[in-house]
């Protein structure tokens, strides 16, 4: 099945450095590719739709000069969340789908600790 | 406004008895439904998915049931086992739009 892979599985970093996360696709291509937040005990949120070679689309209130996103493959889509600060602290998920009709594939999640 | 809604955080069943789960939905126009299950620290996995031209789909011990007038779906696990225990989501789209919407998740727990 569709393989999306995620580094790194978790991260602690100081208030106001920077993390980037890497999402990729294994074994497939994906034009597109999904951000999603999960806070303790509650849904995934999106955060972002990713799109190769173009800007990605951002949900409402999501920062967009804090959570930049990167596509520049088609098999690549990278997130870095910029001066980062406690309330980041999350657990970042990137997915994917192989084509328009198939479900979303998911990475193994990123957590992220802001100290 | 949450579109999506699990209304139980918690779901303990017995190994051997059915599981079920429940979501519902508000938004009229979504017509794609799909439960995926999660692991702690892990990325929700893909169970199954239901069309809105469907009101069952089946895919060994799992069933979804989707009542449009109702906007409900539920996830039936038959017969469960320890290995179940872990939180369910439901998710909803619009098969137009890439964007899934999910619900707050069931923490379902399998005792043997």
């Amino acid at each position: 099945g569709a393989v999306v892979s995620q580094h790194p599985s978790w991260v602690i970093c100081k208030s106001g450095t920077s993390v980037k996360i890497e999402c990729r696709s294994l074994d497939f291509q994906a034009t597109t590719m999904f951000w999603y937040r999960q806070f303790p005990k509650q849904s995934l949120m999106l955060m972002a739709t990713s799109n190769e070679g173009s800007k990605a689309t951002y949900e409402q209130g999501v920062e967009k000069d804090k959570f930049l996103i990167n596509h520049a493959s088609l098999t690549l889509s990278t997130l870095t969340v910029t001066s980062a600060h406690p309330e980041d602290s999350s657990f970042y998920i990137c997915s994917a789908r192989v084509d328009g009709n198939s479900p979303l594939h998911f990475g193994n999640g990123t957590r992220l600790t802001v100290t | 406004d949450q579109q999506v809604k699990q209304n139980s955080p918690s779901l303990s069943v017995q190994e051997g008895r059915i599981s079920i789960l429940n979501c519902d939905y508000t938004n009229s126009m979504f017509d794609y439904f799909l439960w995926y299950k999660k692991y702690p620290a892990e990325g929700p996995t893909f169970l199954i998915s239901i069309s809105s031209i469907k009101d069952k789909n089946e895919d060994g011990r799992f069933t979804v049931f989707l009542n449009k007038s109702a906007k409900h779906l539920s996830l039936h696990i038959v017969p469960s086992q320890p290995g179940d225990s872990a939180v369910y989501f439901c998710a909803a789209s619009r098969q137009s739009s890439y964007k899934l919407i999910f619900g707050s998740g069931t923490r379902l727990l399998v005792r043997p």
